[in-house]
């Protein structure tokens, strides 16, 4: 597609509650990340793909979150048994040359965990 | 690891006058430097991005970028402020195939 696409745009999900969220990549795009954006901060890294690869996930916060890119395109963050410590903006970039070029993002999903 | 300082919170400018935020970086090597903006609701977006050569980069919607090796700055600079341009600024640094950003700096504009 032209650009980034992250569903759902927005999420409320009680605690404990297990949640999904899609990110849909620029075609081609090999590279794809995860952030995390809390209120009032900068983005913080989450998980690294290349291509079906997970080259780092050494931001993932605790086991409950995983992250999948089976075929090289569509990836998914899941979040396991959500606490309210989860409320965030979950931003999806995407690129070819991220050291050089840069990411484009996505609108990213708002999550809120009551 | 690799940090990124962005002092101000926030500023406020008028409409029409010059803009400075600034951006501090700790990185040992030339570093990757890039700004983007956010607005309300959306994702972030490049403005403009440094990885070598000469040292003030242009970017898109008239932004422009200083790096100064010296003062481990890449201060963002715009002559004339519009309306439009009221964002979040982030400042960010290439560590390997990730980036860091800064907390970043609200943008007020006055009319």
């Amino acid at each position: 597609g032209a650009g980034v696409s992250q569903s759902p745009r927005y999420k409320v999900a009680k605690r404990g509650q297990d949640v999904a969220l899609r990110c849909d990549p620029i075609s081609g795009h090999v590279s794809l990340f995860w952030y995390q954006q809390a209120l009032g901060q900068g983005p913080e890294f989450l998980t690294y793909f290349q291509n079906e690869a997970q080259l780092d996930k050494s931001g993932l916060p605790s086991d409950r979150f995983f992250a999948e890119r089976p075929e090289g395109s569509v990836s998914t963050l899941k979040i396991q048994r959500t606490q309210q410590e989860d409320s965030a903006v979950y931003l999806c970039a995407s690129s070819n040359v991220p050291q050089k070029v840069g990411y484009t993002f996505g609108s990213g999903t708002r999550l809120t965990v009551v | 690891a690799q940090s990124v300082t962005q002092p101000d919170i926030h500023i406020t400018v008028s409409e029409g006058a010059s803009l400075e935020l600034r951006c501090n970086y700790s990185y040992g090597a030339t570093p990757y430097l890039f700004w983007y903006v956010q607005s309300p609701g959306q994702g972030l977006q490049l403005l403009l991005k440094y990885f070598s050569g000469d040292t003030l980069v242009q970017g898109i919607k008239g932004f422009e970028a200083e790096f100064k090796r010296s003062q481990s700055s890449f201060n963002l600079r715009k002559p004339s402020v519009h309306w439009s341009d009221a964002a979040e600024y982030f400042c960010a640094v290439g560590e390997g195939f990730k980036t860091i950003f800064g907390a970043g700096t609200r943008l007020f504009v006055k009319a």
